[in-house]
């Protein structure tokens, strides 16, 4: 069956370090992939878009990484601070790429503490 | 201010009544979206519109309705049919097809 997984439990971090989330998916040939944030009550935030022929992204202090043969994304945050943390969700866009669809992961909560 | 908009923020309805929640946005974006979330699961895709008069089901349409009567405008009706319509509906949209989502605030309706 398909499926995305990200970590479940919580992710908690002292601020400065990196963060790291991952993104694991199962019998998806996904177009591409997105990051999300979100914020308690409010709606995701976009971050970040990676394509199936890149393996980088970045920007500012984000990356992702995307490795379609081990079937993963990993989205680091260096330098953490407290304001980064939210829950942090994928996306995958699947093929074929023009549904403009999202399948999307239950997301990962980052906490970082001072 | 370009954005998208829901309304309300919050909704109530007793058991066996349509309500339908409103989305408007005009970045003038061709795509609009409707989601579900519910308590620590991921976005689940309701309904999905390309262009004006044209939209598809999801993954979860049963229950619910949409029309695109304007390129502005995607509202969506949760039915009586929907057995469990409590949960956080939020609405996006995409310049194109597989380009970032702008999503809404959201709206959390609950029924009673």
């Amino acid at each position: 069956s398909q499926k995305i997984e990200q970590n479940s439990e919580a992710l908690n971090i002292q601020e400065g370090k990196t963060a790291t989330l991952t993104c694991n998916y199962t019998n998806y040939s996904p177009a591409y992939l997105q990051w999300y944030r979100q914020d308690p009550g409010r709606g995701p935030v976009f971050l970040l878009l990676i394509r199936e022929n890149e393996k980088e992204k970045r920007k500012e202090r984000l990356k992702v990484t995307f490795d379609t043969t081990l079937k993963q994304s990993l989205f680091h945050i260096t330098a953490s601070q407290p304001a980064d943390s939210a829950t942090y969700l994928c996306a995958l866009g699947t093929q074929p790429s023009n549904t403009g669809k999202l399948i999307f992961g239950q997301g990962t909560t980052l906490q970082v503490k001072p | 201010d370009g954005g998208i908009t829901q309304s309300p923020k919050y909704l109530f309805r007793k058991e066996g009544q349509n309500v339908t929640l409103s989305c408007e946005q005009n970045l003038n974006h061709d795509a609009m979206y409707w989601y579900r979330q519910d308590p620590g699961q991921g976005l689940r895709l309701i309904y999905y519109s390309q262009i004006v008069n044209d939209f598809q089901k999801g993954d979860i349409a049963e229950g619910y309705s949409v029309s695109r009567e304007k390129k502005e405008s995607f509202p969506l009706t949760v039915t009586s049919a929907q057995k469990k319509p409590t949960a956080f509906y939020l609405c996006a949209s995409s310049i194109w097809l597989y380009n970032e989502q702008f999503f809404g605030p959201g709206t959390r309706l609950t029924v009673l």
